[in-house]
């Protein structure tokens, strides 16, 4: 099957430092990427979604300075948290979408997370 | 504002049990229902999916049950393992601009006890 793969897993950073997330896809080409965004015990909410080529959609309530999403290949996107803080805390997914996968849902395959921790 | 509504929010169910899990959704234009499964520490994986033109969808131990007039789909997990332990989401799709986005239900956790 497919696989989405993100780096860094877990990352730890102090205070007002930016943190990058990369999201590739290994096996195919994603025209359009998802980012979300995971609290313990708590259901993925979406934060953007990011089109190759194209400035990223937010989601409402999702600070575009904030959180800078670039998807500048067709296997590659990255979140880039600016001056993080410790509210930023959370674990980031990511989501591709096969440009060619015309099955049953056009199916979203998930990265792995990466944890986040601003101290 | 929640479209996408799953209930328990936790379940625990003996080895060899049936477990079951439900959503509803108020959102007609949704046309594709997925379920997730995900373990601690990991992102979600597609467990099984259906289009709303179907009722039943089987794939080994996995089966949704989706009554359109309802607006309700539910997961059955027949003869549950430990190893099903995890928190499933269902979620739901709008066919639209954004590249086909998902609406994620709030999960449950599912605990099988050996």
């Amino acid at each position: 099957g497919a696989v989405v793969s993100q780096h860094p897993s877990r990352v730890i950073c102090k205070s007002g430092t930016s943190v990058k997330i990369e999201c590739r896809s290994l096996d195919f080409q994603a025209t359009t990427m998802f980012w979300y965004r995971q609290f313990p015990k708590q259901s993925l909410m979406l934060m953007a979604t990011s089109n190759e080529g194209s400035k990223a959609t937010y989601e409402q309530g999702v600070e575009k300075d904030k959180f800078l999403i670039n998807h500048a290949s067709l296997t590659l996107s990255t979140l880039t948290v600016t001056s993080a803080h410790p509210e930023d805390s959370s674990f980031y997914i990511c989501s591709a979408r096969d440009q060619w996968d015309r099955g049953i849902g056009e199916t979203q395959y998930f990265g792995p997370g990466t944890r986040l921790l601003v101290l | 504002q929640q479209q996408v509504k799953q209930s328990p929010q936790s379940l625990i169910v003996q080895k060899g049990g049936i477990s079951i899990i439900n959503c509803a959704y108020e959102n007609t234009a949704f046309d594709y229902f997925p379920w997730y499964q995900q373990f601690p520490g990991k992102g979600p994986a597609l467990l099984i999916a259906i289009r709303p033109d179907v009722s039943e969808k089987k794939e080994g131990r996995f089966t949704i049950s989706f009554n359109k007039s309802a607006k309700q789909f539910s997961l059955h997990i027949m003869d549950s393992q430990p190893g099903d332990s995890a928190t499933y989401f269902c979620a739901a799709r709008v066919k639209g601009n954004a590249g086909n986005m998902l609406t994620f239900g709030g999960g449950t956790r599912l605990m099988v006890k050996p």
